[in-house]
């Protein structure tokens, strides 16, 4: 069974330049989660999806941050503009459904400077 | 509002030997899930175990088993018979509806 894919796996900016991760779930999978995982923490859910509609994005910093899910199956992040406190780890995971196991991608480092 | 703390930063075992991660989380809903994510150097994020609030039986994977207490919010994680390739962040996580909180995360190192 093919895995969470997440491009890019690097991606080093400058601030306020904007980037785009791109993630594919698990074949079958309805809901999809953006996290973001800052150094020395915990991952932070930043938008969840179910199917293509968005469930749940209140931490997600809708000034700069953007999420799509276009025919409930890949998913695209996009930040504009990029600031500092942006370099995280950006994870995609997938489920069948809520509060079933989510399956995560291998992530994102993105380095803003 | 609902929140995971994890009070050990770091830990370490020698190999073959058991260790105890802590979680203790809050939370007003009744019905919820808890789990324990593995995440290695290389950072794949991974299910190491699932409890369900409702089942008061403590999951058991193998060589990972929880202390599940309800009452006293409490979901602790034992590895028993430690092995090099358990050293890795874990992440103690909590759902009600599908979103994911998680804990600030244990390093355990083993050591040979």
């Amino acid at each position: 069974e093919a895995g969470v894919a997440q491009s890019p796996r690097y991606k080093i900016i400058e601030k306020r330049q904007s980037v785009a991760f791109w993630c594919n779930p698990i074949s079958g999978h309805a809901t999809l989660y953006w996290y973001q995982q800052i150094l020395g923490q915990g991952p932070k859910l930043l938008i969840q999806f179910q199917n293509n509609g968005v469930v749940d994005d209140s931490q997600l910093p809708k000034d700069r941050f953007s999420a799509e899910r276009l025919k409930g199956v890949d998913s695209t992040l996009k930040i504009q503009p990029a600031k500092l406190e942006d370099s995280a780890v950006y994870l995609c995971a997938s489920s069948t459904g809520p509060a079933n196991k989510q399956f995560f991608g291998p992530g994102t480092r993105l380095t803003v400077l | 509002a609902q929140t995971v703390t994890q009070s050990q930063p770091e830990m370490s075992v020698q190999e073959a030997e058991t260790v105890t991660l802590s979680c203790t989380y809050d939370t007003s809903e009744s019905n919820y899930y808890l789990f324990w994510y593995k995440q290695p150097p290389s950072r794949q994020m991974i299910l190491v175990i699932r409890q369900e609030a409702y089942k008061q039986q403590n999951a058991t994977e193998n060589r990972f088993s929880v202390n599940f207490q309800k009452a006293a919010k409490s979901f602790s994680l034992k590895i028993s018979d430690s092995q090099l390739g358990d050293t890795a962040m874990y992440f103690c996580a909590f759902t009600a509806i599908g979103k994911l909180i998680f804990g600030q995360g244990t390093e355990l190192s083993v050591k040979p």
